[in-house]
């Protein structure tokens, strides 16, 4: 059955330092990749995500992630963290059924501190 | 344009009694989504539909969920009778429909659900 794992519940890092946040999926066939965003009080924003081609995508507010078929991974990374990325990520994995199911991730919570 | 709209943001009820959640979806989109995160668990699918028809409801809990399209616009998840476990955060997620693989869904804000 199709999957996904956020190892870290959650992580604190300090405002300027790099981010990574580790997902690892499993899935039969080339999966769909998403990562999401959920600020307090508000909905779930799509940061990025990966169908085909280039392994390393390009998301919005300076994340990227990069897709490694070898080790079921899609980590998130962004080189400096801004206080306002404070908020719960989600990886998740996209099913076909005859239509489109998403898988989530248990969720990582990220604290900046200053 | 509007983006996804859940009404209402929070409910507080007694076990037992009935709830309706409402979601309206970004206009024009076909492809309407529910899903629940239960507290300090995953978020997880529970129906999809089609304009009006289900097209999947693999993940609808049990018999005390029933959830409606009518028209195809705005939906209703209603939870009859509710039960301590249904407490958590209900999401709607809405996507245009046009193609059938890998759309972006874009999530409303959630309705978030405490039964006591």
């Amino acid at each position: 059955a199709q999957s996904v794992t956020q190892p870290d519940i959650h992580i604190t890092v300090s405002e300027g330092a790099s981010l990574e946040l580790r997902c690892n999926y499993s899935y039969g066939a080339t999966p769909y990749l998403f990562w999401y965003v959920q600020s307090p009080g508000q909905g779930l924003q799509l940061l990025l995500k990966y169908f085909s081609g280039d392994t390393l995508v390009q998301g919005i507010k300076g994340f990227e992630a990069e897709f490694k078929r070898s080790q079921s991974s899609f980590n998130l990374r962004k080189p400096s963290v801004h206080w306002s990325d404070a908020a719960e990520y989600f990886c998740a994995v996209g099913k076909n059924t005859g239509g489109f199911k998403t898988i989530f991730g248990a969720g990582t919570r990220l604290f900046v501190k200053a | 344009e509007a983006g996804v709209t859940q009404f209402p943001s929070h409910s507080v009820i007694e076990k037992g009694q009935t709830v309706t959640l409402r979601c309206d979806p970004i206009s024009g989109h076909d492809n309407l989504y529910w899903y629940r995160r239960v507290m300090g668990k995953e978020i997880k699918f529970l129906l999809h539909f089609v304009k009006e028809s289900k097209q999947d409801e693999s993940g609808m809990p049990n018999n005390r969920f029933l959830a409606e399209r009518t028209g195809g616009t705005y939906s209703t998840l209603k939870v009859q009778p509710a039960e301590l476990e249904d407490s958590g955060v209900y999401f709607c997620a809405s996507s245009q429909g046009r193609t059938s693989v890998g759309e972006t869904q874009y999530f409303g804000p959630g309705t978030r659900l405490l039964v006591l």
